[in-house]
């Protein structure tokens, strides 16, 4: 079956525009998950959903950085007035439910780069 | 604070030698720690997790908790084994990254 998709898979941005990242989690996964991967670091915790709740966003870097779920399914990720810093691979994950027993499966990935 | 270390960067092993990546984790309790991998132009994949005690391509992993260490470890290389490795522990269904080694597989 098909997995997690995320579109863009590249991204372009001049400094102070605006993005959005989408995720396609697998179908009837309940729990989503955003990482952020700069260039020879480990992914990094964004933010979290169960269905369409937002569980933690405690890792989303600044106020700028925005997640939503609003049907419970396909997630947006949007950064306002991009930096240079935020420049990374952005990683969506689905899983079907939350726990070490669920497993989280992984996107292709959306590559952003801040010019 | 960094949870999961992973010291080495790069790691070259000649095919068919022993594979040892290494992985130290700080946390308080009982970690659930795992095992990720991204193999050339593919997404991350889970390798393996503690909880299920399981071999997987001929890799396992050894929760330590004296050294709080859970390294990987594969007897006979193969070239396949080439790729990105992650060690990584769940923290309130987080999933914390150490920064990852690449393992190089000499023919």
């Amino acid at each position: 079956g098909a997995g997690v998709s995320q579109s863009p898979r590249y991204k372009v941005a001049k400094r102070g525009q605006d993005v959005a990242l989408r995720c396609d989690p697998i179908s009837g996964h309940v729990s989503l998950f955003w990482y952020q991967q700069a260039l020879g670091q480990g992914p990094e915790f964004l933010t979290y959903f169960q269905n369409e709740a937002q569980l933690d966003k405690s890792g989303l870097p600044s106020d700028r950085f925005f997640a939503e779920r609003p049907e419970g399914s396909v997630s947006t990720l949007k950064i306002q007035r991009t930096q240079q810093e935020d420049s990374a691979v952005y990683l969506c994950a689905s899983s079907q439910g939350l726990g070490s027993y669920n497993e989280q499966f992984f996107g292709p990935g959306t590559r952003l780069t801040v010019l | 604070a960094q949870r999961v270390t992973q010291p080495e960067k790069l790691l070259s092993v000649f095919k068919g030698a022993p594979v040892e990546l290494k992985c130290n984790y700080s946390y308080s309790g009982s970690p659930e720690l795992f095992w990720y991998v991204q193999y050339s132009r593919q997404r991350l994949q889970l390798l393996l997790r503690h909880i299920s005690r399981e071999s997987i391509k001929g890799f396992t992993a050894d929760l330590n908790k004296g050294e709080t260490s859970f390294h990987l470890k594969k007897p006979f290389a193969q070239e396949e084994d080439s790729a990105m490795y992650y060690c990584a522990l769940e923290e309130d269904d987080k999933i914390i990254f150490g920064k990852g080694t690449r393992l190089h597989i000499l023919p």
